[in-house]
């Protein structure tokens, strides 16, 4: 069985420039979650959806980040536009029964913001 | 404000020692769940712990859940090469997301 897919693995980007992050979760998984990790800390979440619902956003920034699940299968990230600041990988996980399933994660996008 | 605080935050140990590292919050839990990080992967879920004072065992990885259920220690035995990584904790209160602790970096020495 295939784990969550996450593309593209790196991206090198210049700030103020737009950058997007795509995540295919494990196939059946209704939740899917965004997650920010900073270099020495634990995952922060960004954004939880239930199926095509985001139902726990409080911690995007929505001035310049935005998400999508359309069709509740795959979901895209966008930063418009990145600010130094913003370098971090960004996970990707899904599960079965929302917060209270385990989660399994993608192997992550490293974003560098010059 | 830190509500998960994990310690120590670094260690490295010479192969076949034993360490225990630790998870403590001032907040319950519903339930708390370890995660080991190898560089440039995502968390992997070791375990999860539900049950104060629940004790489980993975291979030489040995989970305890505090009995307030606050709290919570992971102890390798003989520690390998293999176990190098992040391990992280993360709880869970109610219906809530996930909280993460900054994790504790463990470094094997062969």
């Amino acid at each position: 069985e295939a784990g969550v897919v996450q593309s593209p693995r790196y991206k090198i980007i210049e700030k103020k420039q737009p950058v997007a992050f795509w995540c295919n979760p494990i196939s059946g998984h209704n939740t899917l979650y965004w997650y920010r990790q900073n270099l020495g800390q634990g995952p922060e979440l960004l954004i939880r959806y239930e199926n095509e619902e985001a139902v726990d956003d409080s911690q995007l920034p929505k001035d310049r980040f935005s998400a999508e699940r359309l069709k509740g299968v795959d979901s895209t990230l966008k930063i418009q536009p990145a600010e130094l600041g913003d370098s971090a990988v960004y996970l990707c996980a899904s599960s079965f029964y929302g917060s209270f399933g385990t989660q399994y994660f993608g192997p992550g996008t490293r974003l560098l913001v010059l | 404000t830190q509500l998960l605080e994990q310690s120590p935050q670094f260690l490295s140990i010479q192969e076949g020692e034993n360490l225990t590292v630790y998870c403590n919050s001032s907040s319950v839990f519903s339930s708390l769940q370890w995660y080991r990080q190898e560089p440039g992967e995502g968390p992997v879920l070791l375990v999860t712990v539900v049950t104060g004072g629940e004790v489980k065992k993975l291979k030489r990885l040995t989970f305890q859940f505090g009995d307030a259920r606050k709290d919570s220690s992971l102890h390798i035995t003989a520690a390998q090469t293999g176990d190098t990584g992040l391990y992280l904790c993360a709880g869970a209160i109610g219906n809530t997301p996930l909280v993460f602790g900054k994790g504790t970096r463990l470094s094997v020495i062969a």
